[in-house]
């Protein structure tokens, strides 16, 4: 089974830091690629996705992601945070009609 | 844009009930999932269909069953709810193009499930 980590639990900067949050996955074949974010009480949310292409894949809200097929790994990015970045933050791979997730990085911005 | 409904946002049963989640999309996505969400184990996949009456088990299937009559609605049953069921439930749906394969999963806002 497909089995992704995500590096960090609980992330806390303060606002115009950079943030990276790693993600890692198992599985050798074809993936896609995603990483969703869920604000507080609200629904989970695409941030980007990566199916095919440039590695390097830009979402909204001046995220993005980088894809390294070596090393199975998909971190995302972002140069300056804002206090609105607060969120828990979910990388997820696709293998068939399967999503699999990792537990989630925690990211609290203080202002 | 894409909406997914689940019908309850916080949902109280007793150990033992039959509880049922209803969840329903307006895109006509082929693709319906059931997701529990726990803290520090984030999305764990319990059931997935790709069409109607198909069902597939996800990773944590057990004490679980799913029912897709028809392509825009996906029930999750428990079919005798216990304390360890106590979660938030997502309900999510997808396109499958040709070419493509799946697409991304939008989600419904979820339904928390207290097993007292």
């Amino acid at each position: 089974a497909q089995s992704v980590s995500q590096h960090n639990h609980h992330v806390i900067l303060s606002e115009a830091a950079s943030l990276e949050l790693g993600c890692n996955y198992s599985y050798g074949g074809t993936v896609n690629l995603f990483w969703y974010v869920q604000y507080p009480g609200q629904h989970l949310q695409l941030l980007l996705k990566y199916f095919s292409g440039d590695p390097l894949v830009k979402g909204i809200k001046g995220f993005e992601a980088e894809f390294i097929k070596s090393k199975f790994s998909f971190n995302l990015r972002k140069p300056s945070v804002q206090w609105s970045d607060t969120a828990e933050y979910f990388c997820a791979v696709n293998s068939d009609y399967k999503l699999s997730f990792g537990a989630g990085t925690t990211v609290t911005v203080r202002a | 844009d894409v909406k997914v409904t689940q019908s309850s946002r916080y949902l109280v049963k007793r150990t033992g009930e039959k509880v049922f989640l209803e969840c329903v999309q307006d895109m006509d996505h082929e693709n319906m999932f059931w997701y529990r969400q726990d803290p520090g184990l984030g999305l764990r996949l319990i059931y997935f269909s790709y069409d109607v009456k198909m069902k597939e088990k996800g990773d944590i299937p057990e004490g679980y069953s799913v029912s897709r009559e028809k392509k825009e609605r996906f029930s999750l049953i428990l079919e005798s709810a216990s304390t360890n069921q106590t979660s938030m439930y997502l309900c999510a749906s997808s396109l499958f193009h040709r070419g493509m394969g799946n697409q991304p999963q939008h989600f419904g806002d979820g339904t928390r499930l207290s097993i007292l």
